[in-house]
């Protein structure tokens, strides 16, 4: 099975902040990733698809980037209602997996 | 509107069976794969197995392949996912997904716990 794993588990930023989250994968996944984004108590939303296409009605100031084997969520300016946990997920090869998540707090 | 509602979870005992559904409305359900969506109690996410849009193929985490089955309806818009001989570890949240270019929708989500 293919592994990934986030990094941090926990990020603690500011409203405005620049936040740059990680999906790194135990091999090469073609950049068949996704990232979703769960807030407490709500079932997961998609966010980007195919690493970096804005899934639509989310907002720019989410964006996606990566290849090979490394992955990042990039939140351009932080807003309080980015607070969530997010997940990055492969479909490169199965069985599919998701990483165990970053949780997004506010300073 | 898409809209995905899970039912059928509940408490059950270890080594028994239970069998999930999920509605859909709001789209052409026999035009999409779709896929089942665990979360634990400790939020870790599980791709379970998913559907082709007419219910020929079906793919499954090789851990629960032997327990779990995926089926649908067309005519009457439900997915389903059978479980049996639960155990413990299959206390969770299950979600219905529907997948297109990733996992569009998604259903509320249904608890399952399993204890004695």
């Amino acid at each position: 099975d293919i592994q990934m794993t986030q990094s941090p588990s926990v990020l603690s930023a500011s409203v405005g902040d620049r936040v740059t989250l990680s999906c790194k994968a135990s091999q090469n996944i073609n950049k068949n990733l996704d990232w979703y984004q769960q807030k407490l108590g709500e079932a997961p939303k998609l966010l980007i698809y195919f690493t970096n296409n804005l899934q639509t009605g989310i907002p720019s100031r989410f964006s996606g980037s990566g290849s090979g084997t490394d992955y990042t969520l990039t939140i351009s300016s932080l807003q309080p209602e980015d607070v969530a946990t997010y997940f990055c997920f492969q479909y490169n090869s199965g069985p599919w997996t998701f990483g165990g998540g970053t949780k997004l707090e506010l300073k | 509107e898409v809209q995905l509602v899970e039912s059928g979870g509940g408490l059950v005992q270890p080594g028994a069976s239970l069998k999930l559904s999920c509605v859909a409305s709001g789209f052409t359900f026999s035009d999409y794969w779709m896929s089942w969506v665990r979360q634990t109690p400790g939020k870790t996410m599980e791709w379970i197995g998913d559907i082709k849009y007419d219910g020929s193929y079906t793919n499954y985490a090789p851990s629960l392949k032997n327990r779990f089955t995926i089926s649908r309806d067309n005519a009457k818009s439900t997915l389903y996912l059978q479980m049996s001989n639960v155990r413990s570890e299959d206390t969770a949240t299950y979600y219905c997904t529907r997948w297109e270019r990733g996992f569009d929708y998604w259903g509320q989500g249904v608890m399952v716990t399993v204890s004695s």
